[in-house]
């Protein structure tokens, strides 16, 4: 069984460029979430993506929006980069119908300046 | 969501037990308590789950108590593997279901394990 996979492990970017930050969904789960975690804050829910639309969103504006493809695979989408932006992004995935019990992958370490 | 409150930090010698407590004093009848950790530099794991019962796998266990308006989590032999921000979670069983609003991380203890 494959856990959850993101890539890449550590990005540099300038304020106001875009990235995007990829994940692999652990085998089988259908639901990805991403998160965004600041230094030393616990991760905050940005969305989660359940059969390619997006079904909930946290206190996070358009300029973060995402994707999930067939295969459940994601992506987070970040345009017009702030400094605040520079943290560690989280993708979890999990089963829906099931509990809440989610697999995060390692993260992305984004930095911004 | 209920809210949850947590000590900021806790020490536990290693192969001792640990106990994380966790007050969700504004719980309702249908919230689960979840709790997840999250070693340093790596994503959140799952740990544990329950509604009413305590319950019990091969990471820990989960004591409830009966009126549900607090609940420990407890690492039967603390490693130093399990240093780690412990995060304990209220979460309506209807998000089981598809329901999106992700899971509310607050900050969690820091439990530290002393060789």
């Amino acid at each position: 069984e494959t856990g959850v996979t993101q890539s890449p492990t550590h990005l540099i970017k300038t304020r106001g460029q875009q990235v995007t930050l990829r994940c692999s969904s652990q085998s089988g789960h259908n639901t990805v979430s991403w998160y965004q975690q600041a230094l030393g804050q616990g991760p905050q829910f940005i969305f989660q993506y359940y059969r390619e639309e997006e079904n909930g969103r946290g206190n996070f504006p358009p300029r973060f929006s995402g994707l999930q493809f067939p295969n459940y695979s994601s992506e987070l989408n970040v345009n017009a980069l702030e400094l605040d932006d520079s943290a560690l992004y989280l993708c979890a995935s999990r089963m829906t119908g099931e509990s809440y019990e989610q697999y995060f992958g390692p993260g992305t370490r984004l930095t911004v300046t | 969501d209920a809210k949850t409150t947590q000590p900021t930090s806790m020490d536990c010698a290693e192969g001792r037990a640990a106990n994380l407590p966790c007050n969700h004093s504004t719980i309702s009848g249908n919230e689960y308590v979840y709790w997840y950790r999250q070693i340093h530099s790596q994503g959140p794991q799952y740990i544990i789950h329950g509604l009413k019962n305590n319950e019990t796998n091969e990471m820990a266990s989960l004591i409830i108590t009966e009126d549900r308006k607090s609940s420990t989590l407890i690492l039967p032999h603390a490693t130093l593997r399990d240093t780690a921000v412990y995060y304990c979670i209220v979460l309506s069983s209807m998000y089981s279901g598809g329901g999106a609003d992700g899971l509310t991380f607050g900050k969690g203890t820091h439990l530290i394990i002393q060789p």
